[in-house]
């Protein structure tokens, strides 16, 4: 079935640094999202990306649609350590459907 | 209220019984959807309800899943005769439309011994 690559798997930085993650697929994609996750609770929408090139900010956080629509990353700038957590792409293959593909996560650890 | 609510939280079955998970979505979002979490890896997605029409159910892992959305609201997944390969966390997800972000819940964390 279609697979979304998120790379990288895990993130130990030091508090302050810049962060980046991306996924990449063979597929498609129509929309793009970025969720976080922490232990015991439900992703926790970022950003959501609709049109090839977009690229749009919250707050610390970027996210850009690439132009081929089979990618995005995320950056993070000037990480904290409440930034700590699960970090998961998705997005819609479809416009037919509602079915979201995950990416694998990346886990960020942040040390004071 | 104001998120996705789940319940129970937790729950554990032994091999063999059925379990029913609940999902309270958004007031007023249209979309439903159930994604099954195992450890370490990312939701995968399980159905799918417009109103109370289930539009896909392509990820039902077996026809031992069942889920329902009766008045449109409120949705249930069901698992008859449950397997140890059923324990995962079962999340559930509501938007305003099909292809609008999804706003997930905490979860229903499911053992089976």
């Amino acid at each position: 079935g279609q697979q979304l690559n998120q790379s990288p798997q895990s993130m130990f930085i030091q508090e302050g640094e810049d962060v980046s993650m991306n996924c990449t697929s063979s597929s498609i994609f129509n929309t793009w999202l970025w969720y976080k996750q922490d232990p015991g609770e439900g992703p926790v929408l970022l950003i959501a990306l609709y049109k090839a090139g977009e690229l749009t900010s919250n707050g610390r956080l970027t996210a850009q649609f690439g132009i081929t629509r089979k990618d995005s990353f995320l950056n993070i700038s000037a990480s904290i350590p409440s930034d700590v957590g699960i970090y998961f792409c998705a997005g819609h293959i479809s416009s037919n459907t509602g079915k979201l593909i995950f990416g694998q996560g990346t886990t960020l650890q942040v040390k004071p | 209220g104001a998120g996705v609510s789940q319940s129970p939280r937790y729950k554990v079955a032994k091999r063999g019984q059925d379990v029913a998970l609940r999902c309270d979505p958004i007031s007023g979002h249209v979309s439903l959807f159930w994604y099954q979490q195992a450890l370490g890896q990312g939701p995968e997605f399980l159905t799918y309800f417009q109103n109370e029409a289930q539009l896909d159910k392509s990820g039902l892992p077996s026809d031992r899943f069942f889920a329902e959305r009766p008045e449109g609201s409120v949705s249930t997944l069901k698992i008859q005769r449950t397997q140890q390969e059923d324990s995962a966390v079962y999340l559930c997800a509501s938007s305003t439309d099909g292809n609008q972000p999804q706003h997930f819940g905490d979860g229903t964390r499911l053992s089976i011994l």
